[in-house]
């Protein structure tokens, strides 16, 4: 059973084109998160959902909007991707501020 | 969040420990010590954390020193499929911090 999902795996679009990745935790968790890795490995937070209320968003365009229908799942889409887009997203789940699971990540790649 | 220093690489062999440091000089007292780690193309891990005593788990043991100033991650016997890069992190557990900030981790090749 896996903990954390994300779907799609791998991700290969367009400039200009409107994509979502989905995020799933079957852990009971209440706080979900979405990080970016960029081409130089480093890995940051980009927003969070304690609960389905937004409770970090960091300095990231607007063109990135995160959905938490339920707890149990965290969205991400992002409008107009541009170039710089392509990055290993990992969504992440935890109980509150405990430590957190990771899902495999989704490789997207704007050509 | 207190800042850390990891050396950037190791290399350990095959069947032996695994030693981990990482220099956490500014740490507060109510800062708790993590690890993390990441396979190549696969998502981050938890291994392990602490306040102050040292812990022990399945996949690590941490040992913190007494003026808390510094940490090692102990993979007591470290396979090829420990090859990693680990992220030691410091940060507050509780209230509104959910923040893990990642550095650059130290980059552990295990050795046949």
């Amino acid at each position: 059973d896996t903990a954390v999902s994300q779907t799609p795996k791998y991700l290969v679009t367009q400039m200009g084109n409107d994509k979502s990745i989905k995020c799933e935790q079957n852990l009971g968790h209440d706080t979900m998160y979405w990080y970016k890795q960029d081409s130089k490995k480093f890995l940051k937070i980009m927003f969070s959902y304690n609960n389905k209320e937004l409770i970090i968003n960091e300095t990231v365009p607007n063109r990135f909007s995160p959905k938490s229908p339920d707890k149990a799942h965290l969205n991400l889409h992002i409008n107009s991707l541009e170039l710089g887009d392509s990055a290993v997203y990992f969504c992440a789940s935890s109980l509150t501020t405990d430590k957190q699971f990771f899902g495999p990540g989704t490789r997207l790649t704007v050509l | 969040d207190a800042k850390t220093t990891q050396p950037t690489s190791m290399d350990c062999a095959e069947g032996r420990a695994a030693n981990l440091p990482c220099n956490h000089s500014t740490i507060s007292g109510n800062e708790y010590v993590y690890w993390y780690r990441q396979i190549h193309s696969q998502g981050p891990q938890y291994i392990i954390h602490g306040l102050k005593n040292n812990e022990t788990n399945e996949m690590a043991s941490l040992i913190i020193t007494e003026d808390r100033k510094s940490s090692t991650l102990i993979l007591p016997h470290a396979t090829l499929r420990d090859t990693a890069v680990y992220y030691c992190i410091v940060r507050v557990v509780g209230g509104s911090n959910y923040k893990l900030t990642f550095g650059k981790g130290t980059l552990l090749t295990v050795n046949p």
